[in-house]
């Protein structure tokens, strides 16, 4: 266990419906990201957060993907109009401030099933 | 553009023999290479990292890895498997200035008791 949780932890929805997942990253974490990984895949970056500030965002974050992290603690990713194309696994990670910040301390992910 | 590649997507080994897993990258600038790894229903795990310096660089769990960089390869090793390192391997690369990490698609390894 890293320290990272995510809820929820599976999530079947049908197409068309909008979906809101959550990232409580270490708390003395000030970098959170959120990656998405398909079957057979590597994690795929999809956006980045210092702070509050949502800093980068991937080509692959459609409009109807949204992230925030209103406090600067935990995060949300809602996808909205859900497709098939978007069953994925989630994964959030956070990275602390300073020298060690290129290595990032995953959560568990949360499984998405889009029918 | 960065890149890594990972060839194999299946290592199969015997219990307490040598293992290796490949991996190959492509980035402008001098690399920050790290590996990973994911067990069934966790998160991914850090194992290890080369950011400079030695070439052998020494993680969790008794792997090692070696940068090579006329070959642009950074293998992961282990002098002898346990049946407990089954799990999925990942390569991952972070260029110069970038904030994320570019992930390879992983390696299945097995290791059979």
């Amino acid at each position: 266990d890293t320290g990272v949780s995510q809820d929820p932890r599976h999530k079947i929805t049908k197409r068309g419906q909008n979906v809101t997942f959550r990232c409580d990253p270490i708390s003395e974490h000030n970098r959170l990201y959120w990656y998405r990984q398909t079957l057979g895949q590597g994690p795929e970056f999809l956006t980045y957060f210092q702070n509050e500030a949502q800093l980068e965002k991937s080509r692959l974050l459609s409009d109807r993907f949204s992230a925030e992290r209103p406090k600067g603690s935990f995060s949300t990713l809602e996808i909205q109009r859900t497709e098939q194309g978007d069953s994925a696994m989630y994964l959030c990670a956070s990275v602390p401030a300073g020298g060690r910040a290129y290595e990032q301390y995953f959560g568990p992910g949360t499984r998405l099933t889009v029918t | 553009a960065q890149s890594v590649a990972q060839p194999e997507d299946q290592v199969n080994v015997a219990e307490g023999n040598p293992l290796t897993v490949k991996c190959t990258y492509s980035v402008s600038g001098n690399p920050y290479l790290f590996w990973y790894v994911q067990y069934p229903n966790r998160g991914l795990q850090f194992l290890l990292k080369y950011i400079t310096g030695d070439n052998l660089v020494k993680g969790s769990y008794g792997f090692e890895a070696e940068f090579n960089k006329s070959q642009t390869s950074f293998h992961l090793k282990k002098p002898s498997a346990l049946v407990s390192d089954s799990a999925l391997y990942f390569c991952a690369v972070r260029g110069p200035g970038a904030n994320n990490l570019f992930f390879g698609t992983g390696t299945r390894l097995t290791v059979i008791p």
